[in-house]
């Protein structure tokens, strides 16, 4: 399971850093994402970092890039989302979810898709 | 980048009916990299349907997937007072971005 935590109320222009917290899996092979969801909006991909054998690569949504950075710490089981120069626009409930994947025999790849998912973590930024 | 646009936005049934719920993209998609989520109000949005059509472990076998390219279903083929919901479509391809559409929210007539 995936358990965020950190979330609160922060005001404009300030930061604020997101845990999640991963067990009953070996978390250190998988990459894990953030997504967001704006009250009574849909979900927004935020960002991901992939495994140690994939480098720890880092990717963004252009909303939150320049301004959040995701790490892990493997020997934790635990990602992080740092977010940085916080937006009234960032407020969301803010989900880590694991990135899964299955092998397509047909087209002779792995196929991938968000198969666990936290509980969210709510952020408000306000003054 | 690539936008998924859903329709319709609300899709208003009653239990026992069939629901089809459209994810249109704005260029085409690996199939392979096309899913669906389900999510009630209050919870985290869950796996139902990867690759575009297969189904996730223990999602019932009323919910299939289908479409290829810029075109694809999601079909629930006999509505159960559960999945009353918003569904969501969801892409990534060889960029490392991963994109959602809007949202179908299914509701009880």
């Amino acid at each position: 399971q995936l358990v965020e935590s950190g979330g609160g109320l922060v005001q404009p222009g300030g930061s604020l850093k997101l845990s999640c917290a991963a067990s009953g899996f070996t978390f250190s092979g998988y990459s894990m994402h953030w997504v967001r969801q704006a009250s009574g909006k849909g979900l927004e991909w935020v960002g991901r970092i992939r495994s140690r054998t994939n480098s720890y690569a880092t990717a963004y949504a252009a909303s939150v890039k320049g301004r959040f950075t995701i790490s892990r710490d493997d020997s934790k089981n635990t990602a992080y989302l740092q977010m940085n120069s916080l937006e009234t626009e960032d407020t969301a409930i803010y989900y880590c979810t694991r990135r899964g994947s299955s092998w397509s025999p047909g087209d002779a790849h792995y196929v991938y898709f968000m198969d666990v998912w936290g509980k969210g973590t709510t952020v408000t930024v306000s003054s | 980048e690539i936008v998924l646009t859903q329709s319709p936005g609300t899709l208003s049934l009653s239990p026992g009916e069939r629901a089809t719920l459209s994810c249109r993209a704005t260029q085409s998609v690996s199939s392979s990299y096309l899913a669906w989520y389900q999510q009630k109000p209050g919870q985290a949005p869950r796996l139902l349907i990867y690759a575009a059509s297969s189904r996730a472990t223990g999602i019932p076998d009323r919910f299939s997937g289908s479409g290829s390219g810029t075109d694809f279903t999601l079909t629930i083929s006999g509505l159960e007072p559960e999945d009353f919901a918003v569904y969501y479509c969801q892409q990534h391809g060889s960029s490392p971005e991963w994109t959602f559409g809007q949202g179908t929210k299914v509701e009880i007539k």
